[in-house]
């Protein structure tokens, strides 16, 4: 069945290095990949996603690759600060048109940054 | 811009009783998915409404329904309330015409069964 496994569990650095989080996934037809930033007592908060179609993606200090051969994709924090503590989900859809979308998740990597 | 909301925000059940949790989608989307995130799991997809429709569901019993209202808001019910369905409860929100359909999360509906 469709499944995605998810790498550390836990991560701890310091603040200013960097942070890479991977997955990887079952279905070979996924074909949209978010990643998701959990902080405590709220819902997830989708912080970047990446289609298929697409190799790498930036936007500022985060990033995100995808290897289709693969079947896995990681995101990448750079200059981490304290504020980025939290826990982080990558998940994995078949994308359909019409809206279909269901997400599957990963397990999650709970990300501690020292000052 | 209103975000997903959600409400309750706490819930105390007990087994066998019956439970509803609401969700109002962001402004402007029209496509709402429920999922159910055990404590330090990841969110499990439970289904997803478009058009007052279920059109996709994960692998829950008919014990868990829902309902999509025409104002794109949403409903679940959960029936003969069991211990393992102490969990967060997430509503999602997405627009059906705009890939790839990002969802957007409200902040979610702690239920404690009893």
């Amino acid at each position: 069945g469709e499944n995605v496994e998810q790498h550390p569990s836990t991560l701890s650095v310091q603040e200013g290095d960097s942070a890479v989080i991977k997955c990887t996934y079952s279905d070979s037809a996924s074909n949209y990949f978010p990643w998701y930033k959990q902080e405590l007592g709220k819902g997830p908060q989708l912080i970047i996603d990446i289609r298929s179609n697409v190799g790498e993606k930036k936007d500022q200090r985060i990033a995100v690759t995808l290897n289709k051969t693969a079947k896995h994709f990681s995101l990448h924090i750079t200059e981490t600060q304290p504020e980025d503590s939290a826990v982080y989900f990558c998940a994995a859809s078949r994308m359909f048109s019409g809206g279909y979308n269901k997400l599957i998740f990963g397990a999650g990597t709970r990300l501690a940054v020292h000052p | 811009d209103a975000g997903v909301t959600q409400s309750p925000t706490h819930l105390i059940k007990t087994r066998g009783q019956q439970v509803t949790l609401r969700c109002s989608p962001k402004s402007g989307h029209d496509t709402v998915s429920w999922y159910q995130q055990a404590l330090g799991q990841g969110p499990q997809f439970i289904f997803q409404y478009y058009e007052e429709e279920e059109r996709q569901r994960g692998n829950f019993p008919d014990r868990f329904s829902g309902h999509q209202f025409p104002n794109y808001s949403s409903e679940l019910n959960v029936n003969a309330l069991l211990l393992g369905d102490s969990a967060l409860y997430l509503c999602a929100s997405s627009l059906a015409k705009r890939p790839p359909y990002e969802q957007y999360f409200g902040p979610g509906t702690r239920l404690t069964v009893t």
